[in-house]
C-alpha cells in the first residue's frame, strides 16, 4: 500500500475508444502528477496539478485530457489514441508542487491496438 | 537540453557493494534524488541530495558532487531484493516551478 491507487492496472483500447485512468491519494497532500513510463526512456511528466488547479503540462497531445476534481483524485481521459501512446502511466502525489519527495501509485499499464 | 545519464544495466553479486552513477546537464539544479522501481511495482523515493558530500540510510548511500555534475547511489550488502531498476532525478526550477528531469533508469541485477 503505497497511499497512492491507480485503477484500472491493466488497459487495453482500440484507437476509437474512450477510457479514463483514475488516481487517488490517501495522502492529504496538495499536488498530483500524471507520468507516462516507457521501457528504457527517462519518466515524461505530463501533467502537474497544485491545489487542483493545472500549473505544468509538457505539451501533451489534446488526446491525453487530465481532470483534477478535487486534491484525492484524478483522471486521466484518453480518446483517439495511437499505438505509440501504449506506456505505463503513473500517478504520483507530493505535499505540495515545491517538495522533493513524490509517491508513486502502481501505474496503469495501458496498451492501444 | 536538460539531460541525465545513468548505466542502462549493472550487474552484482550477492552481498557485494555496487555503485550506479549518475551524470547531469541541466540548468537551475537544485539537488539529486534517487528512486527505486522494482519490476511491475511504484518507483519508491530512495534520497534527495541538495549539498556536496555523502548521505547514508542504512545499506543505501547517496553522493554529489555539485561541481563535477555528478552523483552515485551506493548498495552495500547486497540482497536479492535490492534487484530493481534504480533512477536518478534531477531537481530543477522551470518557470517558477519544481520539476523532476529523469534518467533513464538502470536495472540492477544480483545474482547468488
Amino acid at each position: 500500500e503505497t497511499g497512492v491507487t491507480q485503477t484500472p492496472r491493466h488497459l487495453v483500447m482500440g484507437m476509437t475508444n474512450k477510457k479514463s485512468l483514475k488516481c487517488e491519494q490517501h495522502l492529504g497532500h496538495n499536488a498530483m502528477y500524471w507520468y507516462k513510463q516507457s521501457a528504457k526512456k527517462p519518466l515524461e511528466l505530463m501533467f502537474v496539478y497544485s491545489l487542483e488547479e493545472r500549473v505544468e503540462n509538457n505539451s501533451v497531445p489534446s488526446r491525453f485530457s487530465p481532470e483534477c476534481p478535487n486534491s484525492s483524485h484524478l483522471f486521466l481521459h484518453l480518446h483517439t489514441l495511437q499505438p505509440e501512446d501504449s506506456a505505463l502511466y503513473l500517478c504520483a502525489s507530493s505535499q505540495d508542487q515545491w517538495a522533493g519527495e513524490l509517491f508513486f501509485g502502481e501505474g496503469s499499464r495501458l496498451t492501444v491496438l | 537540453g536538460q539531460s541525465l545519464e545513468q548505466p542502462s544495466e549493472v550487474t552484482a553479486v550477492e552481498g557485494a557493494i555496487v555503485q550506479i552513477n549518475c551524470t547531469y546537464q541541466t540548468s537551475g539544479f537544485y539537488g539529486l534524488s534517487w528512486y527505486q522501481q522494482h519490476d511491475g511495482g511504484a518507483p519508491t523515493f530512495l534520497s534527495y541530495n541538495a549539498l556536496d558530500g555523502l548521505e547514508e540510510t542504512g545499506r543505501f548511500s547517496s553522493f554529489l558532487s555539485r561541481s563535477d555534475s555528478y552523483g552515485y547511489l551506493l548498495l552495500q550488502e547486497l540482497q536479492m531484493k535490492d534487484s530493481a531498476s534504480y533512477f536518478c532525478a534531477v531537481r530543477v526550477s522551470v518557470d517558477s516551478n519544481y520539476q523532476l528531469i529523469w534518467g533513464a533508469g538502470t536495472k540492477l541485477i544480483i545474482k547468488p
